[in-house]
């Protein structure tokens, strides 16, 4: 059973446009939520995040919205640029610091 | 400042072999947790350790197993090793084992079980 669902495996925007990323969730008890990004051979790095008690966190081109009544949450990247080009996970934090990642989404900005 | 390190980079095993994985804590943090990724999904926790000790444990059977070394350096082994167990093993560490933003991941092992 998927806690954390990011039903867009990929997504492909032009340069300079935004990116929108979207994350579903299950569990009522997530208290933080996490955006990683992750290129090929590198380990996932954090990108920004959210307490759930929040409904938005900016951080340069990058702002990520919780709404916690539809369980959902985006992330927002304004302007795109190629080098955003990643693979992109939702995570949500359990008890216990546990992270509960989704599927991931592969993004694609095009010069 | 190093960061989060992982050794081996690839590795090759036969069915109901064993196996272990290694990681290096990023400089002062004292937590470290172990996922399991396979291909086209998203890194499952398996369990994380706190000055040594177990600290949480997700949904894997026993034969998945770790420690944590007094420097934080920490080991995930896995026992009578099966297909399914292919997959990127990622480390993670951070400075707290209570409250924290996020973790500091390592570039991985990939596993290979023939």
């Amino acid at each position: 059973d998927q806690q954390v669902k990011q039903n867009s495996p990929s997504l492909s925007v032009q340069e300079g446009r935004i990116s929108i990323l979207n994350c579903d969730y299950t569990n009522s008890m997530f208290d933080y939520f996490l955006w990683y990004k992750k290129y090929p051979a590198e380990g996932p790095t954090f990108l920004i995040s959210i307490s759930s008690i929040k409904d938005k966190n900016e951080d340069g081109r990058f702002t990520v919205f919780l709404n916690k009544s539809a369980k959902h949450l985006s992330l927002h990247i304004v302007p795109s640029q190629p080098g955003d080009s990643a693979v992109y996970f939702c995570a949500a934090r359990e008890y216990g610091n546990k992270l509960v990642f989704g599927a991931g989404t592969i993004l694609r900005v095009k010069s | 400042e190093t960061g989060v390190t992982q050794s081996p980079t690839h590795l090759i095993k036969t069915r109901g072999q064993q196996v272990t994985l290694r990681c290096s804590s990023q400089s002062g943090h004292n937590t470290v947790s172990w996922y399991q990724q396979a291909l086209g999904q998203g890194p499952q926790f398996i369990f994380q350790y706190y000055r040594e000790e177990e600290n949480g444990r997700g949904n894997f059977p026993p034969r998945f197993s770790g420690l944590q070394f007094p420097n934080y350096s920490s080991e995930l082994n896995v026992n009578a090793l099966e297909l399914d167990d292919s997959a990127l093993y990622l480390c993670a560490s951070s400075p707290a084992g209570v409250s924290y933003n996020e973790q500091f991941f390592g570039p991985g092992t990939r596993l290979t079980v023939l």
